[in-house]
């Protein structure tokens, strides 16, 4: 079974700083994707960044970019130029390539809780 | 685009009563997911369908929770009877068929406290 770790409950930053959110999964597959969604007070979760796992190059999205390592099965997020709005639940997601009509499960991370001081 | 809508965002409710959340996917979208979010268990799948068509319900707690979705523009999940175990915030989320990773959009969340 594919599993999703966060190694990092809580991390904090000071506001313009650079953060990096650390991730790491168990698969014995070998195209899947990844993603790192954001659950601010609201609750409400919101795609920050996805990364297909055939793709070399890392994704990046404004200010927030991933390091993705295959092999050693890593996918962390930083997110450069912190903002306030920044502040919330960080989750890292796994989802199998799945064939057919058939989709694979997103699995979840426990999160990490950021916090932005200004 | 209205996003993935879900009713009622908030819920209270006693134990032994009937629950029903609802959510409406976005248009177009073929896939709509079932998610229970608690702080022991973290985010969990509990049921997703495909065209309408339940695919994988392995995730359901057990029999008193139940999931339908009778055309593709709607869906339930209904819990009856509740118990305060049950008390969590419940996600509906959607995704095209298509795109890059099936990407799946959430709704805000329904959260549900039973007494």
């Amino acid at each position: 079974a594919q599993t999703v770790t966060q190694s990092q409950p809580e991390m904090s930053v000071q506001e313009a700083e650079t953060v990096t959110l650390s991730c790491t999964y168990d698969t014995s597959e070998s195209d899947y994707y990844l993603f790192w969604y954001k659950q601010p007070p609201s609750r409400q979760m919101i795609l920050v960044i996805r990364q297909e796992a055939y793709k070399q190059q890392n994704a990046t999205e404004n200010r927030f970019s991933v390091n993705f390592q295959k092999a050693a099965k890593s996918f962390s997020l930083k997110i450069s130029d912190s903002q306030l709005g920044d502040a919330a639940m960080y989750f890292c997601a796994y989802r199998f390539r799945a064939g057919g009509t058939s989709y694979g499960k997103l699995t979840f991370g426990q999160g990490t809780i950021l916090t932005v001081h200004p | 685009d209205a996003g993935v809508i879900q009713s009622p965002r908030h819920e209270v409710t006693e134990m032994g009563q009937e629950v029903t959340l609802r959510c409406k996917p976005i248009s177009g979208h073929d896939y709509l997911f079932w998610y229970r979010q608690t702080m022991m268990r973290g985010l969990e799948l509990l049921i997703y369908f495909n065209n309408n068509v339940p695919i994988d319900d392995s995730g359901m707690p057990e029999d008193r929770f139940s999931a339908k979705m009778p055309n593709a523009s709607f869906s339930t999940l209904k819990i009856q009877p509740s118990e305060p175990r049950d008390s969590a915030v419940y996600f509906c989320a959607s995704s095209p068929s298509g795109g890059i990773g099936n990407t799946q959009y959430f709704g805000p969340g329904t959260r549900l406290t039973v007494l």
